[in-house]
């Protein structure tokens, strides 16, 4: 199995910071690489996928990059709805598996 | 707008079987992977499987002896069977959709607590 990594596993910001969260990947998974955004209560919601194509809907302020193992989240400045939790996910090879996900608080 | 609802039982007998289906409205189920996730509580995600229009399955390798899916596409329905439930199995259990080109799970359930409890 492809284990992902995510760090940090939690982070404190304010509003209008720029934040960024690191996913690894325990072997290359070239671009396969999707980041969603969980909030209390609620499913997962897709933001990114294929590493750096932002899904229909969601703000132009978040973006992905990176390739192989090594991937990027970054929220250009935060604002009050993005306090979440996040989670990268590796679509490269089955069993898909996710990261055990980066917990965005607030300041 | 595609939406999925997950139905079953919300407690399970230790040593008996989970089952959930989920509904999808709103759009085709061809030409997509039909998946199921868990969260147990507090934790992070585990992907269960999926399903393919076509009937073809892939399981996660850790929980392959247990799981059963179906799919009735007259429905517009697909189904998870978690055979031999311990309390391990507690979880928020997600129906999501998978795209074939495996661009993301873009749309999900709103989970469904099935709790393994005497």
């Amino acid at each position: 199995d492809i284990q992902m990594t995510q760090s940090p596993s939690s982070l404190s910001a304010s509003v209008g910071d720029r934040v960024t969260i690191t996913c690894r990947a325990s072997q290359s998974i070239s671009s396969n690489l999707n980041w969603y955004q969980q909030k209390p209560g609620k499913a997962p919601k897709l933001l990114m996928y294929v590493a750096s194509s932002l899904q229909s809907g969601v703000p132009s302020r978040f973006s992905g990059s990176g390739s192989g193992t090594d991937f990027t989240l970054t929220i250009s400045s935060l604002q009050p709805e993005d306090f979440a939790t996040y989670y990268c996910q590796q679509s490269y090879s089955n069993p898909l598996t996710f990261g055990q996900g980066t917990r965005l608080e607030i300041k | 707008q595609v939406q999925l609802q997950e139905s079953g039982p919300g407690l399970v007998k230790p040593s008996e079987t989970l089952s959930l289906t989920c509904t999808v409205s709103g759009g085709s189920t061809i030409s997509y992977y039909w998946t199921w996730i868990r969260q147990p509580p507090g934790k992070g995600l585990e992907w269960i499987g999926y399903i393919y229009d076509s009937g073809s399955t892939d399981y996660n390798p850790s929980l392959k002896s247990r799981v059963i899916m179906s799919m009735d596409t007259s429905k517009n329905q697909f189904s998870l069977k978690l055979l031999s439930v311990t309390d391990a199995d507690t979880a928020v259990y997600y129906c999501a959709r998978l795209t074939v080109t495996y661009s993301g799970f873009d749309y999900w359930g709103q989970g469904a607590l099935v709790t393994v409890s005497s």
